[in-house]
């Protein structure tokens, strides 16, 4: 079935360096794939998505690749922060006609950790 | 705050008690979402509004389950004769327009004793 997964659950970086978050989904159909933040005891936080048609998109010190041909998904955050210490979830979104238009299907997360 | 609020932010109940949720969205947000966390993984979609109207429903929405949206803006989600499987964090989402920006309140954490 439809799916989003993540490759690693962990994550432990130094402050300062750039850290890498990857995602693997299995849903060829979906239009738009998303990146979420979520501190603890917190709501998740929308970062940055990427539509489909897209292969890279870059925000405020984060960067989204797209891989098609290997359904793969990575988030890169630049000069991590111990504010950065999160867990981040990738998800899926379908904007297809009919069905789960507007349903994100996550993945299970990834848990950064910022060291000082 | 403009974001989107729910209450309460946590409620304890015994199992078999029902329970009811509220959650505010961003005052020009027409969709509205409600999802459901337990520990350790992602969310997970329950239901969907457009304006007032109901339009889709998880499987994972029991009949034990019921949300509104009556006049197209605050929603709640009422959880009747809940059971212990039933505890979880639910987060109420909001957007405008496209589903894939959605912006999520805090949640509320429910633990059924």
């Amino acid at each position: 079935g439809e799916s989003v997964g993540l490759h690693l659950p962990t994550l432990s970086v130094q402050e300062g360096d750039n850290s890498i978050i990857n995602c693997a989904y299995s849903n060829s159909a979906s239009d738009y794939f998303i990146w979420y933040k979520q501190e603890s005891g917190k709501g998740p936080q929308f970062i940055i998505d990427i539509r489909s048609n897209m292969d890279k998109r870059q925000g405020q010190r984060v960067t989204v690749l797209l891989n098609k041909t290997v359904k793969h998904l990575s988030l890169q955050i630049a000069a991590t922060q111990p504010g950065d210490s999160a867990v981040y979830f990738c998800a899926e979104n379908n904007l297809g006609s009919g069905g789960s238009n507007y349903k994100l299907t996550f993945g299970k997360g990834t848990l950064l950790t910022v060291n000082p | 705050d403009t974001g989107v609020s729910q209450d309460p932010r946590h409620k304890i109940t015994k199992r078999g008690q029902n329970v009811t949720f509220r959650c505010d969205p961003i005052s020009e947000h027409n969709r509205l979402y409600w999802y459901r966390q337990t520990l350790g993984q992602g969310p997970e979609f329950l239901t969907y509004f457009q304006n007032e109207a109901q339009l889709e429903k998880s499987r994972l929405l029991s009949d034990r389950f019921s949300a509104e949206r009556p006049k197209g803006s605050f929603s709640t989600l009422e959880i009747q004769r809940t059971e212990q499987g039933d505890s979880a964090m639910y987060l109420c989402a909001s957007s405008l327009g496209t589903g894939h920006e959605q912006y999520f309140g805090p949640g509320t954490r429910l633990t059924v004793t």
